[in-house]
């Protein structure tokens, strides 16, 4: 069955420093998104991003995270200069746009960050 | 902006009882509404959902109910087993400019062998 994949499955960064979470969606789906799961509390949404743009994001969705679709297969999740309280899961994931598995979001496995 | 909210936060049961976890949504657009299983460290895994043009759905010993006029669903364990021990999350998808899915805060469902 297909996945959506991430990498890495687990970064420790200094505060400042810029971090980049990697996805590959599952092929076939055109819509992408970020969550974010501080440990013990709820899945977040951060942006969704869907034909090369991104078109919703949070309020946690600030100017030091940004969203890109290099190539036809990677979504990345940039954090410019991370704060201690950016230390989460950050799970990917992806979703088709039509037909009956159309609303089903799919998460990857997640990157756990941890700032220090 | 749109909210979802869950309840109970913590759910203890015995092996074999029923577990009932209750959601509420603000967002009247809302239109599909997937119940998803994490288990710890693991990735949120979707275990049943329902579109707003049915009330109720049922996969063997889960089901879930949608009231859109009260905008509150449900989701119904029956038969519990220790394995369903885990944190489930309801959540509700709408299109306001582009999809999202909200999450509710959790439910820690704890079933006692």
């Amino acid at each position: 069955e297909p996945e959506v994949t991430q990498t890495p499955s687990h970064q420790v960064t200094q505060m400042g420093q810029e971090v980049i979470l990697r996805c590959v969606p599952i092929s076939n789906h055109l819509y992408f998104y970020w969550y974010r799961q501080i440990l013990g509390q709820k899945v977040e949404f951060l942006v969704s991003f869907y034909n090369n743009e991104i078109s919703e994001k949070s309020e946690i969705f600030d100017d030091q995270f940004s969203v890109e679709r290099p190539d036809g297969s990677n979504f990345t999740l940039k954090i410019r200069s991370t704060k201690l309280e950016d230390s989460a899961m950050y799970f990917c994931a992806s979703s088709q746009v039509l037909g009956p598995s159309g609303n089903t979001i799919y998460f990857g496995e997640g990157s756990w960050l941890t700032v220090v | 902006g749109e909210n979802v909210e869950q309840h109970p936060s913590t759910l203890s049961v015995q092996e074999g009882d029923s577990a009932v976890i209750k959601c509420t949504y603000s967002d009247s657009a809302s239109n599909y509404f997937p119940w998803y299983k994490q288990e710890l460290g693991k990735r949120p895994q979707l275990i049943i959902d329902i579109r707003s043009n049915v009330g109720e759905k049922k996969d063997q010993r889960i089901a879930v109910t949608l009231n859109k006029t009260a905008k509150h669903f449900s989701l119904h364990i029956t038969e519990t087993q220790p394995e369903d021990s885990a944190v489930y999350f309801c959540a509700a998808r709408g299109y306001t400019g582009g999809f999202k899915t909200i999450f509710g805060a959790g439910t820690r469902l704890f079933v006692k062998a």
